[in-house]
């Protein structure tokens, strides 16, 4: 079955320190994976998209890793800000255009 | 702003009604994607048209269905309504489809069924 599981599934971290979120997924065949954040009551915004040819791509602050042998991603956020709270999806894409989502690392950033 | 814009923002409704939820996609997108988010569970794909036409369809139940317009605005109709399908409700949106086209999400419906 096509899975996206995300670790951890909350975490709490002060403002300006670092943090990583991890994805592992079982979809196949595989063709991207995506980093969304959702703040709440909102949409999902896209973060990254990466190929399966891809290993890292970064957008200011936040960098996505991906490794399509062991089926793995993280989402590296540095210096973080009291805005970064939100919940993190790792959302894969297989053959199909039909996104495979996560249920999310719910961030909170305190002062 | 995604540009893409849904009616209404809430929703209260008891058990056994029927609503509409609408959905208008950004501006030259032809594709619409509906999707259900259910408390603490993930994003699950509902249904896609491109054009106006279907395209693709996950877990919908039968009571739900939904159209595109030649305007390209889409409505997702709910029925029969259960407590279960309190839920926000999201679309989203790409000019085609595609498996490397990023999808633009509205700010969602939140549906409550009482």
């Amino acid at each position: 079955k096509n899975q996206v599981e995300q670790s951890p599934q909350s975490l709490i971290i002060l403002e300006g320190k670092n943090c990583t979120l991890q994805c592992n997924y079982t979809v196949s065949p595989f063709s991207n994976l995506r980093w969304y954040k959702q703040d709440t009551g909102r949409g999902p915004v896209s973060l990254t998209i990466m190929t399966f040819s891809e290993n890292t791509k970064s957008n200011g602050r936040y960098t996505a890793t991906l490794d399509a042998d062991t089926k793995q991603s993280s989402l590296h956020i540095t210096a973080s800000q009291l805005s970064d709270s939100a919940s993190y999806i790792c959302v894969v894409n297989g053959n199909t255009d039909k996104l495979i989502f996560g249920t999310g690392t719910r961030l909170q950033v305190f002062p | 702003d995604s540009g893409v814009t849904q009616t209404p923002k809430h929703l209260i409704t008891a058990t056994g009604q029927r609503v509409t939820l609408r959905c208008s996609p950004r501006s030259g997108d032809l594709s619409v994607y509906w999707y259900q988010q259910s408390l603490d569970q993930g994003l699950q794909f509902l249904i896609h048209y491109y054009n106006g036409e279907e395209r693709a369809k996950g877990n919908i139940l039968e009571r739900f269905s939904a159209q595109q317009f030649p305007d390209l605005h889409s409505e997702l109709n709910l029925s029969s309504l259960e407590l279960g399908d309190s839920a926000l409700y999201f679309c989203a949106s790409t000019t085609t489809p595609g498996l490397y086209n990023e999808q633009f999400f509205g700010p969602g419906t939140r549906l409550t069924v009482l």
